[in-house]
């Protein structure tokens, strides 16, 4: 596609639901990357991509937190009886193979869990 | 600790004048530094990339400058327009993990007529 896309673009779960939030990368980009913005707070990293692999999961903050990516595109980052430390902006970036490329994100997911 | 700090934290400027950001890093070893522009409820944008041996990079009325001996960056915006009006992030990549790609808090910055 032209650009990262995600969705939903919102979501307002109940505390304790699960929730799964979707990433289409940009066509051909091998590296894959998932962030936390929490509101008015910097981008926090989650997990890394390079191809259907994650290298680098350091960054999930519980185990409630997951993520796949199949098929070397999109990407899924399920989150498990969610809490409402949750909320946040869940931002999706690729890029074509590494760090040292340019980095490219999506417009984001918005959680809101009440 | 890998660091990125920036500063300031907000500025409101008036339309057409000029300002700088800061960006102070302490992450090492060093790999690259870009500038994004975050306009709000939006994902973040690339301005600039620099690498260890580019002092200054532009980009329209953005200018970025890296001194990686004192592992500071700045970036200029020159005759400022309402639609500046955004958070600027500082990102910079050390070698290794893809962890290793620290960001700061941002600029948060309005333009007003």
């Amino acid at each position: 596609g032209a650009g990262v896309s995600q969705s939903p673009s919102n979501k307002v779960t109940e505390k304790g639901k699960d929730v799964e939030l979707r990433c289409d990368p940009i066509s051909g980009h091998t590296a894959l990357y998932w962030y936390r913005q929490s509101l008015g707070q910097g981008l926090e990293f989650l997990i890394y991509f390079q191809g259907n692999s994650a290298p680098d999961k350091s960054g999930l903050p519980s185990d409630r937190f997951s993520a796949e990516r199949t098929g070397g595109s999109v990407s899924t980052l399920t989150i498990q009886r969610t809490q409402q430390e949750d909320s946040a902006v869940y931002l999706c970036a690729s890029s074509l193979a590494s760090r040292e490329d340019t980095i490219y994100f999506g417009e984001g997911s918005w959680l809101t869990v009440v | 600790k890998n660091q990125v700090e920036q500063s300031p934290q907000s500025l409101i400027i008036l339309e057409g004048k000029n300002c700088t950001l800061q960006c102070n890093y302490t992450v090492s070893p060093f790999s690259n530094l870009r500038w994004y522009k975050q306009d709000t409820g939006r994902g973040p944008v690339s301005l600039t990339i620099m690498t260890f041996s580019e002092n200054t990079k532009s980009n329209g009325r953005y200018t970025a400058t890296l001194d990686a001996d004192t592992k500071q960056s700045s970036l200029h915006i020159t005759a400022s327009q309402l639609s500046d009006s955004a958070s600027y992030i500082c990102v910079v990549s050390a070698l290794g993990s893809a962890s290793k790609i620290i960001f700061g808090s941002g600029t948060r910055l309005s333009i007003r007529p």
